[in-house]
């Protein structure tokens, strides 16, 4: 199984939305409601910020949103913040008869 | 509160082997299901491999398949990897991490970096 397409790179201005696609195929992303997506600031371990396509954890700021289209997930980060400037990866589970977990590549984002 | 601590990391040849433990507090450990995940220096996050609660089902991905080993010691709440014949490309810092299904991590460790170089 490839990884999931991101961009490596995307940015906005402090107060701007920004979004962050994930593209993936009908055998991961479009199959399962299984999309999350982690932020990492550097030298930290990741933090989950989106779970199952939408879900917002407990704690993360209602900013952060998920939505999925076929086999195309997506972050938005609205009222950009300083504090949001990190690394971005999005996951999906992608087994069938063999479980699987993959990330995207990850996409960096600026804030400008 | 969730805390995982890695350790076992270090520095070793091509071809050896080495151990990384995940010691788990906060939870009842044989509730759940636990993962290892993997981050090359200055690269993206790999998943390695999963366990199940009660270690009745691992699986691994393909780029470990048939060297690494993924167990569990629920009366010591901990996470076991044994890594064997180790090749450069696996140099990595690895992550435990679990969460509220198999499918997503909540809970994440500091990591341990494994260096392969002769």
């Amino acid at each position: 199984q490839s990884a999931l397409t991101q961009p490596a790179s995307v940015s906005g201005s402090p107060g701007q939305s920004i979004t962050i696609s994930c593209t993936g195929t009908s055998s991961d992303v479009g199959s399962y409601n299984l999309v999350s997506w982690y932020q990492q600031h550097p030298g930290k371990a990741p933090k989950l910020m989106i779970y199952e396509d939408t879900k917002r954890p407990s704690g993360v700021s209602d900013r952060f949103s998920g939505s999925k289209s076929g086999n195309t997930a997506s972050l938005t980060i609205s009222g950009l913040q300083a504090e949001d400037e990190a690394d971005y990866y999005c996951c999906s589970y992608a087994g069938s008869t063999y479980f699987n977990i993959i990330f995207g590549g990850g996409t960096k984002l600026t804030v400008l | 509160q969730v805390q995982l601590v890695e350790s076992g990391g270090g520095v070793v040849q091509p071809g050896r082997s080495l151990r990384l433990s995940c010691a788990a507090s906060g939870l009842t450990f044989s509730d759940y299901s636990i993962h290892w995940v993997r981050q090359a220096p200055g690269k993206g996050l790999e998943w390695v491999a999963v366990i199940w609660y009660d270690g009745s089902k691992k699986y691994y991905a393909e780029s470990v398949k048939g060297r690494f080993t993924i167990s569990r010691d629920n009366s010591k709440n901990t996470l076991f990897l044994q890594m064997n014949s180790l090749r450069a490309e696996d140099t990595a810092v690895y992550y435990c991490a679990t969460g509220g299904s198999l499918y997503y991590f909540d809970s994440w460790g500091q990591g341990t970096l494994v260096t392969v170089s002769s």
